[in-house]
């Protein structure tokens, strides 16, 4: 089935810096790559994704990274404030069309 | 326009009790899921349907029945609770390919 690994688990960085957390994946037949924010206490929230014939998604302070030969897409905040802080998690569809979950990273924006 | 709505948000069962979980979602989606957060472990998928009329198991659906009562609604039954089955629970609904919205999740402690 497929693996999704998710580096780094946490991430401290200063307010303005940007922050890069990545995520591989084994099942070259994966086409949809989404990421979520999990806020202490809530439920994940789609925050941004990306299909298998884009290589770049943006969307404001946000963007998403594939590379598919490589097997591996990555997430962009550029100018970290505060309520970046949470916990953010990429997930992959498997060869059912279902998504499989990275591990998290806890990323900790500091004033 | 509630998305995806979970009841209870919070319980505690003795071990061998039994309860279900309630979700109900208003976006129109056909596919809902039922997933398990543990530290460290990300998101795992219980069972899922993908249409009404029809449910699957996912990763981890030992321990557990799901009930797809119709479009809107689609719950998960703990038959006789474990220690092993302490966790949150989210459910979560989509359309097909796309993403899932998740509800606010259910606090479960079996002691």
């Amino acid at each position: 089935g497929e693996n999704v690994e998710q580096h780094p688990s946490t991430l401290s960085v200063q307010e303005g810096d940007s922050a890069v957390i990545k995520c591989t994946y084994s099942d070259s037949a994966s086409n949809y790559f989404p990421w979520y924010k999990q806020e202490l206490g809530k439920g994940p929230q789609l925050i941004i994704d990306i299909r298998s014939n884009v290589g770049e998604k943006k969307d404001q302070r946000i963007a998403v990274t594939l590379n598919k030969t490589a097997k591996h897409f990555s997430l962009h905040i550029t100018e970290t404030q505060p309520e970046d802080s949470a916990v953010y998690f990429c997930a992959v569809t498997d060869s059912w069309g279902k998504l499989q979950f990275g591990a998290g990273t806890q990323v900790v924006v500091t004033p | 326009n509630a998305g995806v709505t979970q009841t209870p948000k919070f319980q505690v069962l003795k071990t061998g009790q039994s309860m279900t979980l309630q979700c109900a979602q208003d976006m129109n989606h056909n596919s809902m899921y039922w997933y398990r957060q543990d530290p460290g472990m990300g998101l795992r998928l219980i069972y899922y349907s993908a249409s009404e009329g029809t449910t699957d198991k996912g990763e981890v659906p030992n321990g557990y029945n799901v009930s797809r009562l119709n479009k809107r609604e689609f719950s998960l039954r703990l038959e006789s609770a474990a220690p092993s089955q302490t966790s949150v629970y989210f459910c979560a609904s989509s359309v097909e390919g796309g993403g899932p919205t998740f509800g606010s999740g259910t606090r479960l402690t079996v002691v």
